[in-house]
This record gives structure tokens, sequence and C-alpha cells, in this order.
């Protein structure tokens, strides 16, 4: 499995945009980037997922660089229901079927 | 639309009972996994079903097990019970196949307590 560097923590004022970075340097060609968060006495929520190219949905973007060694998840405006522990997690899929979850980043909203 | 739905949600069993918990996937999702959540260990991945079929299995001991139904409905028992399976237990569910198959949807999670 690929490994993954994230910051332990982070703050962000409400309605801030937050940049949240991930590293995965021993990333497969094949391996997609998936994030997902997990608010506090919730399981973990799906946000977005890509392979190469930056992605867009309803909830945040996802930027991932051209050499797919980092990507940024940005949440355009931190909302207080934004703090949650955030997981970057490079994944396989077919054969694997496993989710291999690191420590993540605790995103902390100050109101 | 229904989501995952784990049951039950809290129970305290002692030392060396067995424990069956159940998860009920959103409607048309064939795969079912399951993680087991601790403060020192984190998320890890316990196993994942499909129609059925265990396809993956985590690094756990033989006392955990699992087991998929034809309606996709999944139940995973823990015997001999120990302290250390104090735990949260989450159950996410996807398609398993094709297009979004690999995007989970996860329970609220079993908080399994070991006295």
């Amino acid at each position: 499995d690929a490994k993954t560097t994230q910051p332990n923590s982070m703050e962000s004022n409400e309605e801030e945009p937050v940049h949240l970075p991930c590293n995965h340097s021993t990333i497969s060609g094949t391996d997609y980037i998936h994030w997902y968060r997990q608010l506090p006495s919730q399981g973990p929520e799906y946000v977005i997922h890509g392979l190469t190219s930056n992605v867009n949905n309803r909830m945040a973007s996802l930027a991932i660089a051209e050499d797919r060694k980092s990507s940024t998840l940005i949440l355009h405006r931190a909302t207080l229901r934004d703090a949650a522990v955030y997981y970057c997690i490079p994944y396989t899929g077919a054969g694997s079927y496993q989710l291999t979850f690191g420590k993540g980043t605790k995103l902390s909203v100050i109101p | 639309k229904a989501g995952v739905t784990q049951t039950p949600r809290y129970l305290i069993k002692t030392r060396g009972q067995q424990v069956t918990l159940s998860c009920s996937p959103i409607s048309g999702h064939r795969s079912v996994s399951w993680y087991q959540q601790t403060p020192g260990q984190g998320l890890q991945f316990l196993f994942e079903y499909f129609s059925e079929t265990q396809r993956n299995k985590g690094n756990f001991p033989g006392r955990f097990s699992g087991r998929q139904f034809s309606n996709s409905r999944s139940e995973m028992n823990v015997s001999t019970l120990e302290l250390g399976d104090s735990a949260l237990y989450l159950c996410a569910s996807s398609k398993g196949k094709g297009p979004g198959a690999n995007v989970l949807t996860f329970g609220a999670g079993s908080r399994l307590t070991v006295l």
C-alpha cells in the first residue's frame, strides 16, 4: 500500500478556504486518491476522489499534482460542520477492496 | 434513500463471551466491508464481502469472522472476547463493481465495550 503523510492538525476560520495537503510519493500509477472525513461520533464519509486531473463536487475540490505524488483537498468556505478528521487514501480498488486509513488531519474550524 | 444501518449501536459484553453485529447495506449495494476503530490503532480493515463471498481479509485473528447473506446484509462475529476488542465496529457498503464501485458509505457503527 502507498504510504501517505498528512499534517496531524490544522485550523481554519469559518467561511475561509481550507487547503488540506497529502503526500503520497509511493502511489502506483493505477491508484485513485480518495478522501474521506469523519465527523465526531460518526462513521467516515466519502468526500471526493480522482486519478490524474483535478476534480470538483458539491463538497470539495481535489487538486492532484502532475507527478501524482501529492494532492490537496480544498474546502472553499469552511463551516463549523466541516470540523472533522480528513483522511487521504490511495486506493487500488479491484483486487484490494480495502481502504487503508492513516491518522489523517484533524481540522478545527474557528467561528 | 436509506443509509447503512448497523445494529446494535451500543453493547457491553464480558471477556470470553461472543458477539454478533449486524449491517444492512444501502439498497442495491452488493459489497459490505467491516472496519475496527480504536484510539490506539485507528481504523483497520477486517474483511470485505461481495455476493456472499469474502474477497479480502485483514490481519485479524480467527476469532473475527463474518458472512454475507443473499440479500447483501452482513454479520460479523467475535468469539472469546478480549478486553482489547473494545472498539467501534464500522460497516461500509458499496456497489462493489462497475462505476462508483469504490465509493464506500459507512454506517454509524456499533460501539462494543468488553469488561
